[in-house]
């Protein structure tokens, strides 16, 4: 079966700070897609990033980037010059090909100080 | 700017009583999802669709949850008898799925349910 792990459970940092978010996953897919998504204080689910498991490139878009590694299980969230605006909760999540169904990891709450 | 839309946004109610929420996904999307989020248990898949179709429901309880789709433009979740347990943040999300890819579901505001 899938499963996501965040290990991190709360993050906070000072503005401007380079902040890494964990992504661990299992699966028995051998094709699969990963998601990370944002959810602000305001509720809803903000989709960010979709990656499927033949890409394993960096990815990057503004102060945002993801580390994919097939060899670890391990797709990570970098913020870097973090914002105020960035404090939210983030999901990562595990797509399967199979099902078409999302499994999503516990969050990670990161906290921004001004 | 295309969004998943879900009313009511909050509703409280008492024990007992019937609670049905709507949701309407994004125009031309053939997949419909229902998550429940509590502290708890994070994000639960409770329902899913796939052109109006149900093919998963394997999360919800089935004794006093529904979940159906009347036409393409609505889909609906439903507790009769509400509990306090029941108590949470409803999200729908649809999707479009093209063969086995897994669509990119977006995400609606959610319906915020408290149960006396």
């Amino acid at each position: 079966a899938q499963k996501v792990t965040q290990a991190q459970t709360e993050i906070s940092v000072v503005e401007k700070e380079d902040v890494t978010l964990d992504c661990v996953y299992e699966t028995r897919d051998t094709t699969y897609y990963l998601f990370w998504y944002k959810q602000p204080p305001s509720g809803e689910l903000v989709f960010l990033i979709r990656r499927n498991s033949f890409d394993e490139q960096n990815e990057i878009s503004g102060r945002y980037s993801w580390n994919f590694q097939k060899s670890t299980s391990s797709f990570n969230f970098t913020i870097t010059a973090s914002q105020v605006v960035d404090s939210a909760v983030y999901f990562c999540a595990h797509g399967s090909s199979n099902t078409g169904k999302l499994i999503f990891g516990q969050g990670t709450t990161l906290q921004v100080k001004p | 700017d295309a969004r998943v839309t879900q009313t009511p946004r909050h509703k409280v109610t008492e024990m007992g009583q019937e609670v049905t929420m709507r949701c309407q996904p994004i125009l031309g999307h053939n997949t419909v999802f229902w998550y429940r989020q509590t502290m708890m248990q994070g994000l639960e898949l409770l329902a899913y669709f796939r052109n109006r179709a149900p093919l998963d429901d394997s999360g919800m309880p089935k004794d006093r949850f529904s979940a159906e789709m009347p036409d393409a433009t609505l889909a609906t979740l439903k507790i009769q008898p509400s509990e306090p347990r029941d108590s949470a943040v409803y999200f729908c999300a649809s999707g479009l799925r093209r063969g086995t890819n897994p669509d990119t579901q977006y995400f609606g505001p959610g319906t915020r349910l408290t149960v006396l």
